[in-house]
């Protein structure tokens, strides 16, 4: 079975640009998250969906956002890329809340 | 005040050696908590879940302390594999919290 697959795997982006970064969850998985993870610090809780619908969000500004489609993958959006979002972003699905799997990532680079 | 307070370490410890990790949680509402382990530049990978009973797989042990509001995660007989970043987790609603992390370093 295939895991939470995220693409693309790196990407560098320039100031003031946007990015959109994909995720497929495990098979049957209907509840997807993101997380941002910089360099020496644990991922930090961005977005969560289940069912389409968002069920939850963190401490993060409105240039982020975030859909689930029908088919359960998601997409993460950042809007007017700053250098202090450089960092990994996971995507981690979980079948009702019993610990989440993470994709590998997208190792974002804003130059 | 972060939710979840872990002390970064480093930790290096001899083959076979044991070691403890311990890592504090804010929120008294959290209702479930787990471990996961982090190699250096990959994801985060379920380690196991930590309930008040405590529960063990194989050469680890993981604990959870609801009145002093910590969780604990013991390393028996230490394996220069299990040299990693270990990350604790506090779940709050729908939102998991996840600690800076604790690096361990297993020495031959």
């Amino acid at each position: 079975d295939a895991g939470v697959t995220q693409s693309p795997t790196h990407l560098i982006k320039t100031r003031g640009q946007h990015v959109t970064l994909r995720c497929s969850p495990i098979s049957g998985h209907k509840s997807v998250s993101w997380y941002q993870q910089v360099l020496g610090q644990g991922p930090q809780f961005i977005f969560q969906y289940y069912e389409k619908e968002e069920r939850g969000r963190g401490n993060f500004p409105d240039r982020f956002s975030a859909r689930q489609f029908p088919n359960y993958s998601s997409e993460l959006n950042v809007n007017a890329l700053l250098l202090g979002d450089s960092a990994l972003y996971l995507c981690a699905s979980s079948f009702g809340g019993r610990g989440y799997t993470f994709g590998s990532g997208t190792r974002l680079t804003v130059v | 005040r972060k939710e979840v307070e872990q002390d970064p370490g480093p930790f290096n410890v001899p083959e076979g050696a044991t070691v403890a990790f311990n890592c504090t949680y804010s929120n008294s509402a959290s209702q479930s908590f787990f471990w996961y382990r982090q190699d250096c530049r990959k994801e985060p990978k379920l380690l196991m879940s930590v309930y008040s009973s405590g529960n063990e797989d194989g050469r680890f042990t993981a604990q959870l302390n609801r009145a002093s509001q910590y969780i604990s995660l013991l390393i028996r007989d230490s394996k220069l594999s299990d040299s990693a970043t270990y990350l604790c987790v506090a779940v709050t609603g729908n939102q998991f919290y996840f600690g800076t992390g604790t690096s361990l370093t297993v020495i031959p």
